[in-house]
């Protein structure tokens, strides 16, 4: 009965590699995010989908692509993995786009680039 | 200039002890505040949310000063298990920004 899941929950990869993490909510959200939270544990949003629709997309390197297959999912894309994109990657929902709702987390992807 | 900023502490605090800390905001046209805990190696929850009034929740009062940009959050009778980071969070339009925490540590 989780209610939001990420998987994996560890990855480790080298550079250069394309790599994937898939969320999941069971909440019935319109609204899903991607957050990064580096070493100096600063969580920055990414991305967020509403409906599937894109709707906040920050200054990514277009390495970094989302898909939202229906509005229980976000996954995200990784291509040519670099030494500076080691964090944990968080995947958080609510129930709207606005207002004052709560963004529930998941555990979280500890992404490691050696 | 970050959007939201938060004096990272550590805050060692005794069991018992009262403990405030801010957060700074630099968007005047923030509409929504928040405050987050994040445990070692978990994932951020929602503490409890800031209302222009100012609001209790048990051991816990958040308050916003919109003229001066700032929130704040003060925990009473702190307990060990009060020891984490706690995260201040602004809302303006569908983006949330977090400052970086602050973290308190309760000891015995």
């Amino acid at each position: 009965d989780t209610a939001v899941s990420q998987t994996p929950k560890y990855l480790v990869t080298q550079m250069g590699n394309d790599k994937s993490i898939k969320c999941e909510q069971n909440l019935g959200h319109d609204t899903m995010y991607w957050y990064k939270q580096d070493s100096k544990k600063f969580l920055k949003i990414m991305f967020s989908y509403n409906n599937k629709e894109l709707i906040i997309n920050e200054t990514v390197p277009n390495r970094f692509s989302p898909k939202s297959p229906d509005k229980a999912h976000l996954n995200l894309h990784i291509n040519s993995l670099e030494l500076g994109d080691s964090a944990v990657y968080f995947c958080a929902s609510s129930p709207r786009t606005s207002g004052d709702y709560e963004q529930y987390f998941g555990p979280g992807t500890r992404l490691t680039v050696t | 200039r970050k959007e939201v900023e938060q004096d990272p502490g550590p805050f060692n605090v005794p069991e018992g002890a009262t403990v405030a800390f801010n957060c700074t905001y630099s968007n005047s046209a923030s509409q929504s505040f928040f405050w987050y805990r994040q445990d070692c190696r978990k994932e951020p929850k929602l503490l409890m949310s800031v209302y222009s009034s100012g609001n209790e929740d048990g051991r816990f009062t958040a308050q916003l000063n919109r003229a001066s940009q700032y929130i704040s959050l003060l925990i009473r009778d702190s307990k060990l298990s009060d020891s984490a980071t706690y995260l201040c969070a602004v809302r303006r339009d569908y983006k949330l920004s977090f400052g970086a925490g602050t973290t308190v540590t309760v000891r015995a």
